[in-house]
């Protein structure tokens, strides 16, 4: 089975804050992903990646950035916390383009 | 316009009922078509997986794609409540690596 894991199921920061996301798959994926998840508005794609080190903004990538240094493992970073970034985010990962993505458990975070 | 419509919800529904979901879609360029059910506070999974028109059908679950109408459906049959939770469709074309999603509807099996 694909599995996809997140560093922290739940976070509380202030603002102003650095804060990171990292994300874990085990199935030598080539595509990994972070959306967030607000109510009403589904998910939203905030950065992409398909190979190591190389990275494509999403629909909604103002105020995050990414790295990929290694091919299982994706991170989301942060740079200066604001309330507005409070939300559910979620990594997934696929094996090519158009294939099926499959998600981590997500990341509660909660900026004060 | 949306490139998904789905409705939120919520849908409540006795167990044993067969449930419908659907979403339309305006990108005729869509070929492949995913349903995937989150339990609260958890991760999507992936419960089907079709690609361009026709039925599949997994279990109590069926998928349905009909690309003429940009519809897509999911039934449930002899629902249940561990059924309970959102479903989420989502579609993409092979080119790229966008997959859209619907905005998921909100989904109570009453026992």
């Amino acid at each position: 089975d694909v599995k996809v894991t997140q560093s922290s199921r739940y976070l509380v920061k202030r603002t102003g804050e650095k804060v990171f996301l990292e994300c874990v798959q085990d199935m030598d994926h080539e595509n990994m992903f972070w959306y967030r998840q607000d109510p009403g508005l589904g998910l939203r794609l905030i950065y992409f990646s398909y190979d190591v080190k190389m990275k494509e903004k999403g629909d909604i990538p103002e105020g995050y950035s990414v790295s990929r240094e290694k091919k299982e493992r994706f991170s989301l970073i942060l740079e200066s916390a604001s309330t507005n970034q409070t939300s559910m985010y979620l990594c997934a990962s696929s094996v090519g383009q158009g294939e099926t993505q499959y998600f981590g458990p997500g990341t509660r975070l909660l900026v004060l | 316009q949306k490139e998904v419509e789905q409705d939120p919800g919520p849908l409540s529904v006795p167990e044993g009922a067969i449930v419908s979901l659907n979403c339309t879609y305006s990108n005729s360029a869509f070929q492949y078509f995913m349903w995937y059910r989150q339990y609260s506070r958890k991760g999507p999974e992936l419960l089907m997986y079709t690609y361009s028109s026709g039925n599949k059908e997994d279990g109590r679950f069926t998928a349905q794609v009909d690309k003429s109408s940009k519809y897509i459906s999911l039934f449930i049959r002899d629902s249940q409540p561990s059924d309970s939770a959102t479903y989420l469709c989502a579609m993409g074309n092979t080119g790229g690596f966008k997959t859209i999603f619907g905005a998921g509807t909100r989904l109570f099996v009453k026992a």
